[in-house]
């Protein structure tokens, strides 16, 4: 069965500071992945997503970098945090058009 | 543009009740339609999908999608407490890798 595996769970990072958040997915292979942040209260944001290595799909001009450097492998990078750029941080995984997204568990990012 | 639109509650139902909730789309041509449920503090899941016109029942979950009129709904049926949560509605077109979601409806079941 397929798994996706994000981390860290929570974050706290000082203004300016780097950022870096992995995502694994495991029993499949070419899946499509995806980054998404929810503010607190709020919807889904889709930031980037990436239908293949090295692919990367930006959705919103902003603070941050996706790259897949491998097949089930998708990162999400800052060089300098923002405060507006806290919030619940989701990766994603489709694969053929019928099946939905499967969501890992997120990680919640505080910037102080 | 694609859209797709939510009532963002909260709908309030007692404990028992049917629970309706209903999602909106922006254009024809559409393929899957998801929904999600999102406990607070937790990463969205999948709970019901619907590609065809009509029921699709799923124990007390039933999606229901009509595309000549753009929506889809999902019944709750015997509404329970732990089923309190936000219910996100997610659309996935022809010829596009993303899904669009709504932004949600917080549904609070009361005992």
């Amino acid at each position: 069965s397929q798994t996706i595996h994000q981390w860290p769970a929570t974050l706290v990072q000082p203004v300016g500071s780097p950022l870096s958040l992995e995502c694994t997915v495991e029993g499949t292979s070419n899946p499509n992945l995806y980054w998404y942040r929810q503010a607190a209260g709020r919807g889904l944001q889709l930031l980037f997503y990436s239908v293949g290595i090295g692919q990367i799909s930006s959705e919103v001009p902003q603070n941050l970098s996706a790259s897949r450097p491998q097949d089930r492998q998708f990162i999400l990078s800052s060089k300098k945090l923002l405060l507006s750029d806290s919030g619940f941080y989701l990766c994603a995984w489709s694969g053929e058009a019928s099946y939905g997204y499967t969501f890992g568990s997120g990680t919640r990012l505080t910037v102080v | 543009q694609k859209e797709v639109e939510q009532n963002s509650g909260p709908l309030s139902v007692p404990e028992g009740a049917i629970a309706s909730l209903n999602c909106t789309y922006s254009d024809r041509g559409s393929q899957s339609f998801f929904w999600y449920r999102q406990y607070s503090g937790k990463s969205p899941e999948l709970i019901m999908s619907i590609y065809s016109n009509g029921d699709k029942e799923d124990g007390r979950f039933t999606a229901q999608l009509n595309k000549a009129s753009q929506y889809v709904s999902l019944l709750i049926r015997d509404s329970q407490p732990s089923d309190s949560a936000t219910y996100l509605c997610a659309v996935k077109w022809w010829g596009f890798n993303k899904f669009y979601f709504g932004s949600g409806t917080k549904l609070n079941v009361k005992p």
